[in-house]
């Protein structure tokens, strides 16, 4: 069956340092594969896209990679802040039909000031 | 722009009656609206995906009857969860694309917290 896997221990970080999160999945072909932030008690918020076809994305202090072979996706925040302290929920989807997301189980990621 | 609203954010029913949520696209027309539910501490599951003006598909071991959904036009689609029980409290969460260039990405709605008694 498919599977998104993301590392449910959280990681603590200090602010400043870079930030790496894992998303890792099984028996699926996504067409591309999303991230979002979730804050407790809200609804995800979206923050990067990747393609199939693209190995790489970058968005202000945000890194996306996207490598099909390994069937993984790696989401780095630079120069961490406080702020960036939240949830982060990598989805997958197809490229054809409904479009309709999976969701990873997110990753809580804390930066320490 | 893109930002997708729901009403209410909370709402607490007794067992056995039916709640309405809506979920509106502000700025933009949504072809297709999705609605997900979430636990505590758990990934957002798909309920049903709808289109406008045609009836919703919906995941499996999802009871269509209990959970309907209409989209009756390009920016509104609502949830009703009928005879909710205390099972059904939850965290419910819609999307919306737009289709064409943007087709792509979804935008969340802020969600709509559950609690049946």
């Amino acid at each position: 069956s498919q599977k998104i896997e993301q590392n449910s221990e959280a990681l603590n970080i200090q602010e400043g340092k870079t930030a790496t999160l894992t998303c890792n999945y099984t028996n699926y072909s996504p067409a591309y594969l999303q991230w979002y932030r979730q804050d407790p008690g809200r609804g995800p918020v979206f923050l990067l896209l990747i393609r199939e076809n693209e190995k790489e994305k970058r968005k202000e202090r945000l890194k996306v990679t996207f490598d099909t072979t390994l069937k993984q996706s790696l989401f780095h925040i630079t120069a961490s802040q406080p702020a960036d302290s939240a949830t982060y929920l990598c989805a997958l989807a197809s490229g054809t039909g409904r479009r309709a997301l999976t969701f990873g189980s997110g990753t809580r990621l804390q930066v320490q000031p | 722009g893109a930002v997708v609203s729901q009403h209410p954010s909370r709402v607490i029913c007794k067992s056995g009656t039916s709640v309405k949520i809506e979920c509106r696209s502000l700025d933009f027309q949504a072809t297709t609206m999705f609605w997900y539910r979430q636990f505590p501490k758990q990934s957002l599951m798909l309920m049903a995906t709808s289109n406008e003006g045609s009836k919703a598909t919906y995941e499996q071991g999802v009871e269509k009857d209990k959970f309907l959904i209409n989209h009756a036009s390009l920016t509104l689609s609502t949830l009703t969860v009928t005879s909710a029980h205390p099972e059904d409290s939850s965290f419910y969460i819609c999307s919306a694309r737009e289709g064409g260039s943007r087709g792509n990405e979804q935008f969340f709605g802020p969600g709509t917290r559950l609690t049946v008694l």
